[in-house]
């Protein structure tokens, strides 16, 4: 059992370009979310899903697009990056909405 | 967005010692979380409360959600190296939202 994994671990983009965050769970959770994390801030949630073809936003949702076609992958896409972006971000878990959420190991995003 | 006030913000203590941290708001939780977070590493799940007054111990960790559903804390007997670290309160709140709100985290050092 993996649990949750994200790729890459890390990643430099230039301002304008665009990427895509793996994000992928073997634990056969319908509840999926993406966190941003920047010093002194603790985490904030950008997009989330409650199961296989539904996705809505969380308190940072700008600049990200999320989409959920299987119940394993929730992949986070950042359409044009900003130095704004620059963050770690963690993608989650969890059986049930709100319970016990786990977390993966993060990617680290800097953008010039 | 809702707000968990977690204290302290920082803690030096020195290896044996007891530790307390805890979270508070003004609004009501169904669930109380409490993660640790190792450097360069995701949010790992300790322990977790889902009715008020509980008490549940880890280990040396105990974690109490409050009466009034709007606190909890967070206590490390015996504290040892491995136990620094940044730990962070998350809750649900009553209403049925899907959603974690998490605490800006504690961020402890342990000197030997």
């Amino acid at each position: 059992n993996a649990g949750v994994t994200q790729t890459p671990k890390f990643q430099v983009l230039k301002t304008g370009q665009s990427m895509t965050l793996q994000c992928a769970q073997d634990m056969n959770h319908e509840y999926m979310s993406w966190y941003r994390q920047d010093p002194g801030m603790g985490l904030r949630l950008i997009h989330y899903s409650v199961g296989a073809g539904i996705t809505d936003q969380g308190e940072v949702p700008n600049g990200y697009n999320v989409s959920r076609s299987t119940t394993e992958d929730f992949p986070l896409r950042l359409l044009s990056a900003a130095p704004s972006q620059t963050s770690v971000y963690f993608c989650a878990s969890s059986y049930v909405r709100g319970y016990e959420q786990y977390f993966g190991p993060g990617t680290r995003l800097t953008v010039t | 967005g809702q707000q968990l006030n977690q204290s302290p913000q920082s803690m030096f203590i020195q290896e044996g010692e007891d530790v307390s941290m805890n979270c508070t708001s003004s609004s009501i939780f169904n669930t109380w979380l409490w993660y640790k977070q190792d450097p360069g590493e995701g949010p790992v799940l300790l322990i977790a409360l889902y009715k008020a007054g509980e008490l549940t111990s880890n280990g040396r960790l105990t974690a109490q959600f409050g009466i009034t559903r709007k606190d909890s804390f967070l206590n490390i007997s015996a504290s040892i190296p491995s136990d620094v670290g940044i730990y962070f309160c998350a809750g649900q709140l009553k209403g049925g939202s899907e959603k974690l709100v998490f605490g800006k985290g504690t961020k402890l050092t342990v000197n030997p």
